[in-house]
């Protein structure tokens, strides 16, 4: 068992309909979760980072957590063309970055 | 505020021939600091991290060797590349304290020809 794991997709959703990415994680002692997104040839960049249990709101983006259940996902509300990329997991144990493979979201117009 | 530069952006090289890959953070003291390769299609590899001068954990045993003369310099070396060496090399640095994201450069291809 992979200790981050995501679908790699691809994901396909219609313009202006709502992504869901999903992402589970193996270690209980997991502190905390971030997206990254990554366009085709660029480094990954930081969408957003949860540490407690429930729901973080930013823009169009939600991070949702759930430690029992030991997920994390992302949603993206109002899908954009430029939504379009990659979607990296990363799980923090022990000062480490655990990654998933990523989720590869397309948004179709 | 903080930047990471990383460079070059593009390599092509000759199996056999050395490799030097340079990293600097700014606007940061005492960051831990990353070597990552990525695969196509793949997800993101740890080779190497710092959390201090002098002080590299190595992930992945490989030709591949890291450096870090200064506290905000990261040095990525091989003496003879192979093939397999191929791919995306991102530097990334954060904190060294809990709940601390990464932040990451913009990325070196290598292609060894």
């Amino acid at each position: 068992q992979k200790e981050v794991e995501q679908n790699s997709g691809p994901l396909s959703v219609p313009e202006g309909a709502i992504a869901s990415l999903n992402c589970t994680y193996s270690d209980r002692g997991s502190q905390s979760f971030f997206w990254y997104r990554q366009y085709s040839g660029k480094s990954p960049e930081l969408i957003m980072s949860i540490y407690s249990n429930g729901d973080k709101e930013d823009g169009r983006f939600t991070a949702q957590l759930n430690k029992a259940s030991q997920y994390v996902s992302l949603l993206i509300r109002d899908s954009q063309p430029s939504d379009s990329a990659t979607y990296l997991c990363a799980v923090l144990r022990n000062y480490q970055l655990i990654w998933g493979a990523g989720t590869k979201l397309i948004i179709k117009p | 505020s903080q930047t990471i530069h990383q460079w070059p952006a593009t390599l092509v090289q000759p199996v056999g021939s050395p490799l030097s890959l340079e990293c600097t953070v700014e606007g940061t003291s005492n960051p831990n600091l990353y070597w990552y390769r990525q695969a196509a299609g793949r997800g993101l590899q740890l080779l190497f991290y710092s959390v201090g001068i002098g002080q590299i954990s190595s992930e992945v045993p490989q030709n591949l060797s890291a450096s870090r003369p200064q506290d905000r310099q990261f040095i990525l070396s091989s003496k003879k590349l192979l093939l397999s060496d191929s791919g995306f090399y991102l530097c990334a640095w954060n904190h060294g304290a809990p709940n601390t994201e990464a932040f990451f450069g913009q990325g070196t291809r290598l292609t060894v020809v």
